[in-house]
Order: C-alpha cells, then structure tokens, then sequence
C-alpha cells in the first residue's frame, strides 16, 4: 500500500531554531506538493515541484522557508528562524503528471509544528 | 483566481441521517478538477473523489454520492445512513488544468459531526 511519509510526526521547537521536514514521495510520483494547514489560514498551497523543479513557490514567506528536492525520493521544508505565527502542520503530497495518468494528489500524515 | 466556497461551517446530525455537504467553485478555466477529501480526527487527509469538468455524471460510492453541477458550479457531497465514523471535517478542492496534477485550492472545510 503506497503512502507518502512525513517525518517528524510533531516538533516542538523554541522561536529562531531552524526546523527541517522531510517527505517521501509515493513511488513513482513525479509532483510533490507542500501545504500548510492552520485554523486561521486553512489549507494553503506553499510550494510544489515537478520532477524536482520547482514549479510555484509563492505561497512560501521567502526570508525564512526554503524548499528543495535532493533526489525524487526526497522533498525538504526548512524553515530558518522559525517563529511562533510558524505553528502549524503541514502536509506534503505527490502524484503523478502524465498523460492519462490518474491526477489525484495524496496526502501524508503531516508535520505537526509548534514554535514556543 | 479559482476559489471554493463551503458555506456549512459545521453541520450535526443524528446518526442513518442523511446529509449534505455543499461546495460551490469559481474558475475561469473550461477544464478543471473537483476533489473532495476527508479529514478525520486523527488528522490526515484521505482522498474521497475526483471529478473533471467534462463528466458532469453522478457517482455513487457506497453510501457517498456526489452531484456535480457545471450549470450551478457546484459539487456537492451526500452521505447516505450517516454514521458515526463519517464524523470528520471535509473539503472541497479545486484544481485547475494546466500540465496535470496542479495545485489544489481548498475550501474552509465543515465540519460534520454524527450524534449517536
């Protein structure tokens, strides 16, 4: 059964540290997708990438987030200082872009952050 | 600029009720995609439907169907015999067609809670 993975789960961290989130996309999946869900905000779109380029990275606050693919097996959410209004989960997602391909993102389990 | 509309915040019924969920969306584009995904008290995001702009047909899944509804933009959501586990918040999303498999925007989600 294919699913995307999220690590941490949670992460507790003090204002100013720096947070790193990882995903692991669904094999195969060449769009990844970052998303940040607060109860303020909702669900929002931070950046996404295809075949490990980045595609649309205007959702993300540029001072502080920076977003990379190492390999296709690997997505990276960093945020440098973190901050307090940064408490939140967030997701990662993939899927695949091709013709004829079944265009569905899936979600991983999320990244549940709380800066002190 | 798309966007969706879940006006129903929170909606409570009585368990085998039937109820409702309703979506309305705006995009300029001919071609699109609806989504509707589940998000239960554990916190992750599970993939319920997706629907083209082009199949304007019915489903049925179960005790789920959906209404899809071009004319009135809308992409509502019918659960049938509601159950306690059906106790989740949902969201509407849309996503428009450029390249395949592009981001999704949200709804603000309702919220639907089934008393036993």
């Amino acid at each position: 059964d294919a699913r995307v993975t999220q690590t941490p789960r949670h992460k507790v961290t003090e204002m100013g540290q720096e947070v790193t989130m990882r995903c692991q996309p669904i094999l195969g999946h060449n769009t990844v997708f970052w998303y940040r869900q607060t109860m303020m905000q909702g669900l929002e779109l931070l950046a996404y990438f295809r075949n490990r380029a980045p595609l649309d990275d205007s959702g993300m606050p540029k001072d502080r987030f920076s977003a990379e693919m190492p390999d296709a097996t690997l997505a990276t959410l960093k945020i440098q200082p973190s901050e307090p209004r940064d408490s939140a989960v967030y997701f990662c997602a993939s899927g695949l872009s091709r013709t004829g391909a079944d265009e569905t993102q899936y979600f991983g389990p999320g990244t549940r952050l709380l800066v002190l | 600029a798309q966007k969706v509309t879940q006006a129903q915040t929170e909606i409570s019924v009585v368990e085998k009720e039937d109820v409702t969920l309703d979506c309305v969306y705006e995009t300029r584009d001919t071609t699109y995609y609806l989504f509707w995904y589940k998000q239960p008290p554990s916190g992750e995001l599970v993939f319920l439907i997706r629907r083209n702009s082009f199949d304007e047909q019915n489903e049925i899944s179960g005790r789920y169907s959906w209404n899809f509804q071009k004319s009135t933009s809308s992409f509502n959501f019918t659960i049938t015999a509601s159950q306690v586990v059906d106790s989740a918040v949902y969201f509407c999303a849309l996503s428009e067609e450029n390249f395949g498999n592009e981001k999704l925007t949200f709804g603000t989600g309702t919220r639907l809670t089934i008393i036993p």
